[in-house]
């Protein structure tokens, strides 16, 4: 059964740092690429960061980049995302999600709330 | 940026009622998008892709249609565990994805 568990949110005051990560199992973690996703307290879903399966190609959203870095440790089964710098704004539950062969996102974790807040 | 419009915000229906629900893309995706349901407290979770491609384990009364710049989802004869809140999410510039602002089906 794949499995995706996020952890390591919390409450942070505005400019510090937070790392999150993402144990996975159930599938060939280095086969595949990786995102997380994050979603505002009754808001919609905002992607935030991509990384490939080897870790060699990563991609951010603008909201995020210089700010946030995406890594994974494929002999650890995991994914994580390095934020430093937070915002009011970055507060949410933040969602690590799988990509399959195609372009869309099959399991996602049960998430992770971070919230910024002084 | 491509900017992914949901309508309508919210819907009420009864059980057993057929609903629809639209995408629209602000440049066309070809059939780059899925279509995810999300619970109260809970993860999203993949209904179709490819546009009218439904996922493993999904039942046939969801289904979905377009190309291009608009694209539907209907679910055929709604169940109480249908109640949720559903999100299309453009793929063509993947890995760069864009999510729709989410239609919220709530029960009449």
């Amino acid at each position: 059964e794949v499995q995706l568990v996020e952890s390591g949110g919390g409450l942070v005051q505005p400019g510090g740092s937070l790392r999150l990560s993402c144990a996975a199992s159930g599938f060939t973690f280095s086969s595949y690429e990786m995102n997380w996703v994050r979603q505002a307290p009754g808001k919609g879903l905002e992607w935030v960061s991509y990384i490939s399966s080897s870790g060699s190609t990563i991609y951010y959203a603008d909201s995020v980049k210089g700010r946030f870095t995406i890594s994974r440790d494929n002999a650890k089964n995991s994914l994580y995302l390095q934020m430093n710098s937070l915002r009011a704004e970055d507060t949410a539950v933040y969602y690590c999600a799988r990509v399959p062969s195609g372009p869309l996102l099959d399991y996602w974790g049960q998430g992770t709330l971070v919230t910024v807040s002084s | 940026d491509i900017q992914m419009t949901q309508s309508p915000s919210s819907v009420s229906a009864s059980v057993g009622d057929r609903v629809t629900i639209t995408c629209r893309a602000s440049q066309g995706i070809s059939s780059w998008l899925a279509w995810y349901q999300q619970k109260p407290g809970k993860a999203p979770k993949l209904l179709i892709y490819a546009a009218s491609s439904l996922q493993s384990g999904v039942p046939s009364r969801f289904s979905g249609s377009g190309s291009g710049t608009d694209f539907t989802l209907t679910i055929s004869s709604l169940q109480p565990e249908d109640f949720a809140t559903y999100y299309c999410q453009q793929a063509n510039s993947f890995p760069l994805i864009t999510f729709g602002q989410g239609t919220r089906l709530e029960i009449k």
